[in-house]
């Protein structure tokens, strides 16, 4: 059964990095019917897509986010990460990884249990 | 961007009832609508993807209907596992947003 971890600090400064992993497990991150997605929760509002990365490197990332975001994958190590740059208060959220249907459905299953980062000096 | 607007954005009801939420988007998604169950501390779970089929092991008194901009997810005979959060999520385009979320809870 394929599971999803993240993993990463759960407290970061303003105008620091986000930096998170998603490990994966039970299946192959090199799959071709599959992106690997992140979405986050801020406190008290709803899901928000991040953007998804696919086994080759490419990657589709939300255009507010765009310009301080880097997604990578790490095949040899069935692993991706997320990086957002330069973070405030407002990034604050619950961090999910999730496998993305690579079909036009784009669905997200399975998730991981999802990671809380503050962002607080 | 596609923005997705759920109602209502909570709903009380009985075990052994019925209820809908609807989810509408902006534009005409077809049918690449999807939704999603979220329990406090664990992980989103996919309940029906592209409007109206049933994920593996989902039960059957989940269902799903709409298609171009108007779509409902139906809940009969309620269970007291089902009070939950629930999300649309459209995957017609990126970025691939999520309604604001229907909570649903025990009367």
């Amino acid at each position: 059964q394929l599971q999803l971890q993240e993993s990463g600090p759960g407290l970061v400064k303003p105008s620091e990095t986000l930096s998170l992993t998603c490990t994966v497990s039970g299946g192959s991150i090199s799959s071709s019917s599959y992106y690997w997605g992140w979405i986050r929760q801020p406190p008290g509002k709803g899901l928000e897509w991040i953007g998804s990365v696919y086994y080759s490197g490419n990657t589709n990332y939300s255009p507010s986010l765009k310009s301080r975001l880097t997604i990578s994958v790490d095949t040899s190590n069935n692993q991706f990460s997320l990086k957002l740059r330069s973070v405030t208060a407002a990034d604050t959220a619950v961090y999910y990884c999730a496998r993305q249907t690579s079909t036009s459905l784009n669905w997200f299953d399975p998730w991981g249990q999802g990671t809380l980062v503050t962002v607080s000096s | 961007d596609i923005q997705m607007t759920q109602s209502p954005s909570s709903l009380s009801a009985s075990v052994g009832h019925t209820v809908t939420i609807t989810c509408r988007a902006s534009q005409s998604i077809s049918s690449y609508l999807n939704w999603y169950q979220r329990k406090p501390g664990k992980a989103p779970k996919l309940l029906i993807y592209a409007a109206s089929s049933l994920q593996s092991g989902v039960p059957s008194r989940f269902s799903g209907s709409g298609s171009g901009t108007d779509f409902t997810l139906t809940l009969s005979s309620l269970q007291p596992e089902d009070f939950a959060t629930y999300y649309c999520q459209q995957g017609y385009s990126s970025p691939y947003n999520f309604g604001q979320g229907t909570k649903l809870e025990i009367k």
